[in-house]
């Protein structure tokens, strides 16, 4: 069966730190990846996708992601936090029309 | 960028009453809606798949009946929850899709039914 395992429900970070949101997935053949932000009762927001061509993504305010066929994972991260960040995280793996989500990972980025 | 829009953002009914919630695609011809509810502190779960002019294709364990969908348009799709009972509160968030890959998600619909 198809899915993405987000492994942690909560990470705590200091502002200023790099932070990194975990994510792997389990799909076959080649899906596209995306990471997306939510904050408290609104919708996603976009942060970055993979499809195809360099490992490392670079997305909106300044997060990243790289991805690893081997290890089937896509790790989100950005280098140094800031409080504003504090949200939950989706991490989603298409494949042909569905996209999957992980469970989330709430953010907090500590003052 | 794509920009998806919903109404109402947040509504408030009676048990036994219908609710419609629209999704409409503002800037582009979206091909596919999609419908997907989130619970309280869970991820979202796909509902269903809309072309517009066609059926919809409902996931598994989703009840056609309780919740409909219609496409009428490239830019408009609607959600009816009817009969609405308490456990259908929710947090109720479209998504719509052109040609291309990446979906466009609107900010969302919180359903509360008394």
């Amino acid at each position: 069966a198809q899915s993405v395992a987000q492994p942690e429900d909560q990470v705590n970070v200091a502002e200023g730190n790099p932070l990194t949101v975990k994510c792997t997935y389990s799909v076959s053949g080649n899906p596209y990846l995306f990471w997306y932000v939510q904050y408290p009762n609104r919708g996603l927001q976009f942060l970055l996708k993979y499809i195809t061509g360099d490992n490392l993504v670079k997305g909106s305010y300044g997060f990243e992601a790289e991805f690893n066929k081997s290890q089937t994972s896509f790790h989100l991260k950005k280098p140094s936090a800031l409080v504003s960040d504090s949200a939950l995280y989706f991490c989603a793996v298409q494949r042909d029309d569905k996209i999957i989500f992980g469970k989330g990972t709430r953010l907090h980025i500590l003052p | 960028g794509a920009v998806v829009s919903q109404h109402p953002s947040r509504v408030i009914c009676k048990s036994g009453t219908s609710v419609k919630i629209e999704c409409r695609s503002l800037d582009f011809q979206a091909t596919t809606m999609f419908w997907y509810r989130q619970f309280p502190k869970q991820s979202l779960m796909l509902m269903a798949t809309s072309n517009e002019g066609s059926k919809a294709t409902y996931e598994q364990g989703v009840e056609k009946d309780k919740f409909l969908i219609n496409h009428a348009s490239l830019t408009l799709s609607t959600l009816t929850v009817t009969s609405a009972h308490p456990e259908d509160s929710s947090f109720y968030i479209c998504s719509a899709r052109d040609e291309g890959v990446e979906q466009f998600f609107g900010p969302g619909t919180r359903l509360t039914v008394l």
